[in-house]
């Protein structure tokens, strides 16, 4: 069974600009979550997708963050603009239903 | 609002000890508790989930208590190896709220 993937691993940009990351869940998950994982700290919910419905968003700074799950596949993680905070690393996790997470590698963003 | 606790942050001990991480949760009110190892720049590998009505779950090496009531979990890693360097987190997952992780502890494992 293929795990979470995600890309890119590894960006870099400046204050002000824009990024997108993108995540492929697990076959069959119907749960896809992306998490914000700042150095030194666990992760964090930004937001939990039901199929392509959003469940929970509370966390994400709706002003810079969007995230959006095409078809309840595939989703898409993005900030614009950036600011130096957002430098963190960006885990993407699914699951099907009474299961447990399953994480991708993640990608980290180093916003300069 | 759940809030974890691990301790110690950081854990460095000789290959071929056994040793137990803390984590402790101030709502008991959890359907389940889940262990998670990362290793530098990676993601997180889940190690053991025990659900609220479990007190412990092995694998292999690991083993994993819960004490729902004092709000207190500790994993177990006994014979250490070098390989079991990295970063394990704790979260608790408590039904309509997000997967809530410690901070980790921090283990290293010297030959």
């Amino acid at each position: 069974e293929a795990g979470v993937a995600q890309s890119p691993r590894y960006k870099i940009i400046e204050k002000r600009q824009s990024v997108a990351f993108w995540c492929n869940p697990i076959s069959g998950h119907a749960t896809l979550y992306w998490y914000q994982q700042i150095l030194g700290q666990g992760p964090k919910l930004l937001i939990q997708f039901q199929n392509n419905g959003v469940v929970d968003d509370s966390q994400l700074p709706k002003d810079r963050f969007s995230a959006e799950r095409l078809k309840g596949v595939d989703s898409t993680l993005k900030i614009q603009p950036a600011k130096l905070e957002d430098s963190a690393v960006y885990l993407c996790a699914s699951k099907t239903s009474g299961r447990e997470q399953y994480f991708g590698p993640g990608t980290r963003l180093t916003v300069t | 609002k759940q809030e974890v606790t691990q301790i110690p942050a950081a854990l460095s001990v000789p290959e071929g000890e056994n040793l137990v991480l803390n984590c402790s949760f101030t709502d008991s009110a959890i359907y389940n508790l889940q262990w998670f190892r990362q290793d530098p720049g990676k993601g997180l590998t889940s190690l053991l989930l025990i659900q609220s009505s479990q007190r412990e779950q092995t694998s292999g090496r690991l083993n994993a208590s819960l004490d729902k009531s004092s709000g207190r979990s500790t994993l177990y890693i006994a014979a250490s190896q070098p390989g079991d360097s990295a970063t394990y987190l704790c979260a608790v997952y408590s039904g309509n709220t997000p997967l809530v992780f410690g901070k980790g502890t921090r283990l290293s494992v010297i030959a």
